[in-house]
């Protein structure tokens, strides 16, 4: 197994920019999850989803879209990109049935907006 | 909403000493506890969780933690640490409860661990 793979790994955007964050996972794992990280801020949660057809927020949305179409890929939509977009984003899945489960991190994107 | 806390943000280490980070919670009731590792560039990786049943729990290379239900605490500990432990250390709680939302990771900030050779 992979687990969870992203894409790209580095990213240089300009201010108003649109771009796709691209996530998947080959564990058949239900839930997936977009975090950023910033330095000394711990990770944050944008968005999550419980299984195919349904998101919704974590806690800092704003200025992010998602979609999960399918259960292996979970993509992160950034529209018109600000210098405060700028951070590392890591997808991240786990089981989620029947309990509490580990979650799995991919090796993240790291994204710089100018 | 639960929070996290850990209380040391840089933590410098000769090698063979013991560590200890702090880790303590908000939420009352019953939660579930993990600390992730991630080193220098990569991905975070569970060092150990605690689900239930005995309070002391190990992970991998040689970590352990022990939660203190009391305390709201899940401190992690070491007892020599190496150069290869420089990274960072994050602590993170769920709320058990069911609902969808219930798998969502609450992390700490994280604490920098530097061990000099």
């Amino acid at each position: 197994n992979a687990g969870v793979t992203q894409t790209p790994k580095f990213r240089i955007l300009k201010i108003g920019q649109s771009m796709t964050l691209q996530c998947t996972q080959d564990m058949n794992h239900n839930y997936m999850y977009w975090y950023r990280q910033d330095p000394g801020m711990g990770l944050k949660l944008i968005y999550y989803s419980v299984g195919a057809g349904i998101t919704d927020k974590g806690e800092v949305p704003n200025g992010y879209n998602v979609s999960r179409s399918t259960t292996e890929d979970f993509p992160l939509r950034l529209e018109l990109a600000a210098p405060s977009q700028t951070s590392v984003y890591f997808c991240a899945s786990s089981y989620g049935a029947g309990g509490p489960n580990e979650q799995y991190f991919g090796p993240g994107t790291r994204l710089t907006v100018t | 909403a639960q929070s996290v806390s850990q209380h040391n943000h840089h933590v410098i280490l000769s090698e063979a000493a013991s560590l200890e980070l702090g880790c303590n919670y908000s939420y009352g009731g019953t939660v579930n506890l993990f600390w992730y590792v991630q080193y220098p560039g990569q991905h975070l990786q569970l060092l150990l969780k605690y689900f239930s049943g005995d309070p002391l729990v190990k992970g991998i290379k040689g970590f352990e933690a022990e939660f203190i239900k009391s305390k709201f605490s899940f401190n992690l500990r070491k007892p020599s640490v190496q150069w290869s432990d420089t990274a960072e250390y994050f602590c993170a709680v769920n709320v058990a409860y069911s609902g969808a939302g219930s798998y969502q990771l609450t992390f700490g900030k994280g604490t920098k661990l530097s061990v000099i050779p």
